[in-house]
């Protein structure tokens, strides 16, 4: 077990609604990414939050958005749902600064969009 | 062309063999690389990092070619519980992001 944990573990949604997937960060991790993994597919990087800031941001649309907590966890809130949201969305915290950075994953939130 | 690319598999092999996986990058500023095992609807979990001088962990051995940008993994002695798909990463040096390939399945038969 890798300490960190997300929640729900599963959603249904529908097209056009909005989801707030969380995470809680490993103990002495201050970073958290958030990957998503559509069937068959590798995780994609959507952003990473350090010390309460957005710290990069990949190919993913504004409708993707977040947010990290004094405590460190993050949250990930995704509007105007489409069908191609769903995915296996992962989070990973890390201690930045360190260029062999390892990242330990959560469990995941598999989100079905209808 | 993709960041990294990897041969998606399935590779099926008999206990006992040795298989290889590839991968190659296309940012020549990558500063770490990475194998990561993901079990069926499960979580990534590092395999082991990769040096330039090559570096080995029981039966894994990785192996990387800068010059080349490619980036090897070998495994010894196949195992049942080797069967998983193997991630390929690499960290860009500008921000603590990871880019994945999509990965190999690998598949041990008794």
């Amino acid at each position: 077990e890798t300490g960190v944990t997300q929640s729900p573990t599963h959603l249904i949604k529908t097209r056009g609604q909005q989801v707030t997937l969380r995470c809680s960060s490993q103990s002495g991790h201050n970073t958290v990414s958030w990957y998503q993994q559509a069937l068959g597919q590798g995780p994609q990087f959507i952003f990473q939050y350090y010390r309460e800031e957005e710290n990069g941001r990949g190919n993913f649309p504004p409708r993707f958005s977040g947010l990290q907590f004094p405590n460190y966890s993050s949250e990930l809130n995704v509007n105007a749902l489409e069908l191609d949201d769903s995915a296996l969305y992962l989070c990973a915290s890390s201690k930045t600064g360190r260029l062999d950075n390892e990242q330990f994953f959560g469990p995941g939130t598999r989100l079905t969009v209808l | 062309r993709k960041e990294v690319e990897q041969d998606p598999g399935p590779f099926n092999v008999p206990e006992g063999a040795t298989v290889a996986f590839n991968c190659t990058y296309s940012n020549s500023a990558s500063q770490s690389f990475f194998w990561y095992r993901q079990d069926c609807r499960k979580e990534p979990k590092l395999l082991m990092s990769v040096y330039s001088s090559g570096n080995e962990d029981g039966r894994f051995t990785a192996q990387l070619n800068r010059a080349s940008q490619y980036i090897s993994l070998l495994i010894r002695d196949s195992k049942l519980s080797d069967s998983a798909t193997y991630l390929c990463v690499v960290n860009l040096a500008e921000a603590d992001k990871l880019i994945f390939g999509t990965g190999t399945r690998l598949q041990v038969f008794p």
